[in-house]
């Protein structure tokens, strides 16, 4: 089944310690992202990947970090979490080729830093 | 600079009455692309249509039909004989064709049908 996966779902954590959001997609998509969801702020981007060992800053990259050393995987890392990135993140991914077609979505991971 | 926005944050309806959520963009791009995702309660992102700048049809999809306006620059989704099942938290986005790499989100509008 075509699918993006991402661990873990829910996360409580404290302040400072370091964490890591793993994605992977198993559609041999180039394309893949990172998004918050926050209320009212709707889908905001933190960093995207066109392909392997290419990735590039969002609209949100501040406190987080990512790498792409294979097509299938793009873990989302916070070095120091702090309070104000208790947020829903998504991963997704997009189908090869040029351009953004629709992009398949993560079920969410619920981060919340105490 | 692009944006795209949704006016209306929260509209409750009675199950089987019609409704419309509105979506305007701003770009000066002249050929992009626009989506509409749902998010149901479940939490997860569904997609639901792409379309073109090139293509100003209107797309019907059972009960659901999308109206397309360059003029207006709006992308309006309109849900008829709406069910609890519709019930859920809407996003229109926006990709311009030659930047790839980009699709921004509007804020999104949380329907609720009632029964």
């Amino acid at each position: 089944e075509a699918q993006v996966t991402q661990n873990p779902r829910y996360l409580i954590t404290v302040t400072g310690k370091k964490l890591t959001v793993t994605c992977s997609q198993n559609m041999n998509h180039e394309y893949m992202s990172w998004y918050r969801q926050d209320p009212g702020l709707g889908l905001r981007q933190i960093y995207y990947s066109m392909n392997v060992e290419v990735t590039d800053k969002g609209d949100v990259p501040e406190g987080y970090k990512v790498s792409r050393k294979e097509k299938r995987n793009f873990p989302l890392i916070l070095e120091s979490p702090s309070p104000n990135q208790t947020s829903l993140y998504f991963c997704a991914s997009s189908r090869p080729g040029t351009g953004i077609y629709e992009q398949y979505f993560g079920p969410g991971t619920r981060l919340t830093v105490t | 600079a692009q944006k795209v926005t949704q006016a209306q944050t929260e509209i409750s309806v009675v199950e089987k009455e019609d409704v419309t959520l509105d979506c305007v963009y701003e770009t000066r791009d002249t050929t992009y692309y626009l989506f509409w995702y749902k998010q149901p309660p479940s939490g997860e992102l569904v997609f639901l249509i792409r379309r073109n700048s090139f293509d100003e049809q209107n797309e019907i999809s059972g009960r659901y039909s999308w109206n397309f306006q360059k003029s207006t620059s709006s992308f309006n989704f309109t849900i008829t004989a709406s069910q609890v099942v519709d019930s859920a938290v809407y996003f229109c986005a926006l990709t311009p064709m030659n930047r790839d790499d980009k699709i921004i989100f509007g804020k999104g509008t949380r329907l609720h049908i009632l029964p």
